[in-house]
């Protein structure tokens, strides 16, 4: 049982580049959360999923885009990179919405 | 404001005990957590308390809140350097399935 693993570790980006991050969870969760992690914020929910097919915007949401194909997996997109978008991102899933969240070990995006 | 505030930093000796607050404004909150995270890894939840208990202990753990002033604490028993991380409370509101996560305490162990 890996839990939630995310892809890749790490990466540096130059602003107007496009990535995608990964995130899988093989612990049949329904709910799946994208948050970034900045200096002296706690984590903000980007965009989360409740269900295969399904997405939904979070706090802050822009710049970003998501798709949930699969249970398993759900993917964060950056279509146009940008400086403010370097960060630590953690993926997360539940089982339901009231449930513990499981995280991923994260993944340190620089953009310059 | 902030949603949920917590203090930066907090300094204890090992052995001593450590107690790390939160204060929140929204009181619909349903569940409230404790997450802890270790350099370099995800979150990791510590313990948890339903918005119509006053305390919940687990072990080293003990959780207070306090209701009327939308107050939580965490107090770790016996500190050790183990315990170094940062600790971050959350809110959660039930169905809505989202976290409104603290800026995180950091906690340093000192022999």
């Amino acid at each position: 049982n890996a839990g939630v693993t995310q892809t890749p570790k790490f990466r540096v980006l130059k602003t107007g580049q496009s990535m995608t991050l990964l995130c899988a969870q093989d612990m049949n969760h329904e709910y799946m959360y994208w948050y970034r992690q900045d200096p002296g914020m706690g984590l903000r929910l980007i965009h989360y999923s409740v269900g295969e097919g399904t997405t939904a915007k979070g706090e802050v949401p822009d710049g970003y885009n998501v798709s949930r194909l699969k249970k398993q997996n759900f993917l964060l997109g950056l279509e146009s990179a940008a400086p403010s978008q370097t960060s630590v991102y953690f993926c997360a899933s539940s089982y339901g919405g009231s449930d513990e969240q499981y995280f991923g070990p994260g993944t340190r995006l620089t953009v310059t | 404001g902030e949603d949920v505030e917590q203090s930066l930093f907090l300094s204890v000796r090992e052995g001593d005990s450590s107690v790390i607050n939160c204060t929140y404004t929204d009181s619909s909150s349903t569940y409230l957590y404790w997450y802890k995270q270790e350099p370099g890894a995800g979150l990791q939840l510590l313990t948890y308390i339903f918005s119509n208990m006053d305390m919940k202990q687990d072990q080293r753990l003990t959780v207070l809140l306090n209701k009327k002033d939308k107050h939580l604490s965490l107090r770790i028993a016996d500190t050790q350097t183990g315990d170094s991380a940062i600790y971050f409370c959350a809110r959660g509101a039930g169905t809505a399935s989202k976290l409104t996560f603290g800026t995180g305490t950091r906690l340093q162990v000192t022999l």
